[in-house]
C-alpha cells in the first residue's frame, strides 16, 4: 500500500474564500500529480511535478496553482473557491525510472463549493 | 477520454461468476495501466501492462494487452463481492508513464 497522504478527506466552503488541499508521500518519490474527477467522469491531469521547484500546468486548465518546495509535500491552492471548483481532486507520486513507472494515489480530497 | 474506451460501463455479476472489462485504445499504447477506485475514493494500482503485448495475474485478476488490437482485458475468475468497484485503465502515449489518460472507468458490482 502507497505511504500517500491527503487532507481534508471532505471539504464545504463557501465562495470566494481561499482554500489549500494538502499532498505529502513518505515514498521520497521525485514525480507528484494532481488530477481532478467529476463523478462518474475519467480523471484529468491538472498540475504536475517532476521534483521541488518544478511545476507544470497539466492537460485540463485549472485555476488552481502548485508548489513544490519539499520532496514529500504538494499543495494545490485555490484562491477563491467557486462552485465551478466542487470536485474530487486526486493526488498520486510516482519514482522517476522510466518506462515501468507505476503512479501510487492518494485517498483523494471532495470539494464542495456552495 | 474518446481516445480510450472502457467496456462495459457497468456490470452487475453474480458471486462466483467470472467476468471481464476491456480497454480500447485509438492510439498507440506505450503501456497500460489498471486501477481500482472505491466510490469517493483514490485509486489503487492494480497492474501494470507494457508495450509489446503482456499477460499479468494477481490473485484472481488476469490483465492482458493485445497489441495489435491496442486493447487490453481485465478478466475476474470467481468473483467476490470485495471485487466490486469501479475499475480504471490508464494509457500511457508518451512513453514516460508520467502522463497517463485514463477511461471512465466500469462499475462493478457483485451480488450474492
Amino acid at each position: 500500500e502507497a505511504d500517500i497522504y491527503q487532507t481534508p478527506r471532505y471539504l464545504v466552503i463557501g465562495t470566494g474564500k481561499k482554500i489549500t488541499l494538502e499532498c505529502s508521500q513518505t515514498m521520497g518519490h521525485d514525480k507528484m500529480y494532481w488530477y481532478q474527477q467529476d463523478p462518474g467522469m475519467e480523471l484529468h491531469l491538472i498540475h504536475y511535478s517532476y521534483g521541488v521547484n518544478s511545476t507544470e500546468k497539466g492537460d485540463l486548465s485549472s485555476e488552481s496553482t502548485v508548489s513544490r518546495i519539499r520532496t514529500e509535500h504538494f499543495p494545490l491552492t485555490l484562491e477563491s473557491a467557486r462552485p465551478s471548483h466542487t470536485s474530487q481532486y486526486l493526488c498520486a507520486s510516482s519514482e522517476a525510472t522510466g518506462a515501468a513507472e507505476t503512479q501510487y494515489f492518494g485517498p483523494g480530497t471532495r470539494l464542495l463549493v456552495l | 477520454s474518446q481516445e480510450l474506451e472502457q467496456s462495459p460501463q457497468s456490470l452487475i455479476v453474480q458471486e462466483g461468476k467470472n467476468l471481464t472489462i476491456n480497454c480500447t485504445s485509438s492510439k498507440t499504447l506505450y503501456g497500460l495501466y489498471w486501477y481500482k477506485q472505491k466510490y469517493g475514493e483514490g485509486l489503487i494500482f492494480l497492474m501494470m501492462l507494457q508495450k509489446g503485448g503482456e499477460e499479468k495475474s494477481h490473485e484472481k485478476i488476469t490483465a492482458k494487452l493485445d497489441e495489435k488490437k491496442q486493447q487490453s482485458s481485465l478478466h475476474i475468475t470467481a468473483s467476490q463481492p470485495s471485487h466490486a468497484g469501479i475499475y480504471l485503465c490508464g494509457a500511457d502515449y508518451t512513453g514516460t508513464a508520467s502522463k497517463l489518460t485514463f477511461g471512465t472507468g466500469t462499475r462493478l458490482q457483485v451480488t450474492l
